[in-house]
């Protein structure tokens, strides 16, 4: 399997501050590489898929860069919407392979 | 819209068998794969497979027999069976639709705290 690490695990930070979780893949995972929030007893939600590309509804606060295994979401502005739990995700068709990386939550400082 | 539904048990004894449904609404079933998920306390979620409208199913070589994924399309529903459950399979169950051009899952459920103690 892919495996995928995110750093940080934790990131405390401010509403209007610029942050950055970094996710790597033990693989390339081409363009598979999609980005997700979830809350407390709440379903992941998707933010961005094919490694940039925003989800419909999502706020252009947040974005996605990288290639081959090492990615990177960012949001320019934090809101205190955001305060949650981000997960990176890759799909790797054959053979078929489905991964989340561990994590990264962000609190407020 | 589209909107997945979950249904089932959330309490269960050790060796009984899971059954979970996800009703689709406000979408078709063909086109994508629909997709079973876990996640333990704690960690991330953990793909356990997925189904299409052809019925072509895929799993989580861990689980091997134990695992049943089934889709009713007269219905819009697709389901999961897992037998002989234990502790280690105590989990919030998700059921999610993979778009399969991206990789990625656009629309889940709402979630299942399944809990496997005596």
């Amino acid at each position: 399997d892919i495996q995928l690490t995110q750093s940080p695990s934790f990131l405390s930070a401010s509403v209007g501050d610029r942050i950055t979780i970094t996710c790597r893949a033990s693989q390339d995972v081409f363009s598979h590489l999609a980005w997700y929030q979830q809350k407390p007893g709440k379903a992941p939600k998707l933010l961005i898929y094919t490694k940039s590309t925003l989800q419909s509804g999502v706020p252009s606060r947040f974005s996605g860069s990288g290639s081959g295994t090492e990615f990177t979401l960012t949001i320019s502005s934090l809101q205190p919407d955001d305060f949650a739990v981000y997960y990176c995700q890759q799909l790797r068709s054959y053979p078929l392979s489905v991964t989340f990386g561990g994590g990264t939550k962000v609190e407020m400082k | 819209q589209v909107q997945l539904q979950q249904s089932g048990p959330g309490l269960l004894q050790p060796s009984e068998t899971l059954f979970l449904s996800c009703a689709v609404y406000g979408g078709s079933i063909s086109g994508y794969y629909w997709t079973w998920f876990r996640q333990p306390p704690g960690k991330g979620p953990e793909w356990i497979g997925d189904i299409n409208i052809s019925g072509s199913t895929s799993r989580d070589p861990s689980l091997g027999s134990r695992l049943t994924i089934s889709l009713d399309t007269s219905k819009n529903l697709f389901s999961l069976t897992l037998t002989s459950m234990t502790a280690a399979d105590t989990a919030v169950y998700y059921c999610a639709r993979q778009w399969a051009v991206t990789g990625s899952f656009d629309f889940w459920g709402q979630g299942t705290l399944v809990t496997v103690a005596p």
